[in-house]
């Protein structure tokens, strides 16, 4: 089992849906977690970060972490064509990543139909 | 703050040919990071450092694999005797210390024929 899990998709939603990408993890020590948005043959983008449980907003992006359940999820309200792109769940037991780096799931292919 | 920037964006090489990819990071950001990511896959992390020390390396990171980071700046990524297994995107990013954020440049796209 991968520390990090992520459902590849494709996800296919229509423009002005409420979207859900979610991953699980399965180590404990985790306490940062971030949402990275990927264009096909580009560099990572850096939406958000949470720091342990709980929720974060940011305009059309919602993260939330819930310890309990290893479970971190991000929502996107009001979804537009150009959101379409490979959304990858990253977390790190320390601020930064620290000397081990980050951890990321495969990332979820997220097609958004106009 | 022009970013992470990394040179060159793509590269072909032939098996047995040696490259080197550079990563300049974000001026003032002390620790830089190099991953690789495979298609279909999250970045991997290779190695980490902390100004101009290298303090870990993955195990990914082979003996055909050296990483330097002179005077804290910029960094270079080497493979020595490419195979066709090492191509993928080799992506570089850079944090500041204490910060949260890790901030990643463009990528190389490494294709070994």
């Amino acid at each position: 089992q991968k520390e990090v899990e992520q459902d590849p998709g494709p996800l296919s939603v229509p423009e002005g849906a409420i979207v859900s990408l979610n991953c699980t993890y399965s180590n404990s020590a985790f306490q940062y977690f971030m949402w990275y948005r990927q264009y096909s043959r580009k560099g990572p983008e850096l939406l958000m970060y949470t720091y342990s449980s709980g929720n974060k907003e940011d305009g059309r992006f919602t993260a939330q972490v819930d310890k309990s359940s290893k479970y971190i999820s991000l929502f996107i309200r009001d979804s537009q064509p150009s959101d379409s792109a490979t959304y990858l769940c990253a977390m790190s037991p320390r601020p930064g990543g620290g000397a081990d780096g980050l951890t990321f799931g495969k990332g979820t292919h997220l097609i958004i139909q106009p | 703050d022009t970013g992470v920037s990394q040179d060159p964006r793509h590269k072909i090489t032939k098996r047995g040919q040696n490259v080197t990819f550079r990563c300049d990071p974000i001026s003032e950001h002390n620790r830089l990071y190099w991953y690789r990511q495979t298609l279909g896959q999250g970045p991997e992390f290779l190695t980490y450092f902390q100004n101009e020390a290298q303090l870990e390396k993955s195990r990914l990171l082979s003996d055909r694999f050296s990483a330097e980071r002179p005077k804290g700046s910029f960094s270079t990524l080497e493979i020595q005797r490419t195979e066709q297994g090492d191509s993928a995107m080799y992506l570089c990013a850079s944090s500041s210390a204490g910060g949260v954020e890790q901030y990643f440049g463009p990528g190389t796209r490494l294709t070994v024929t």
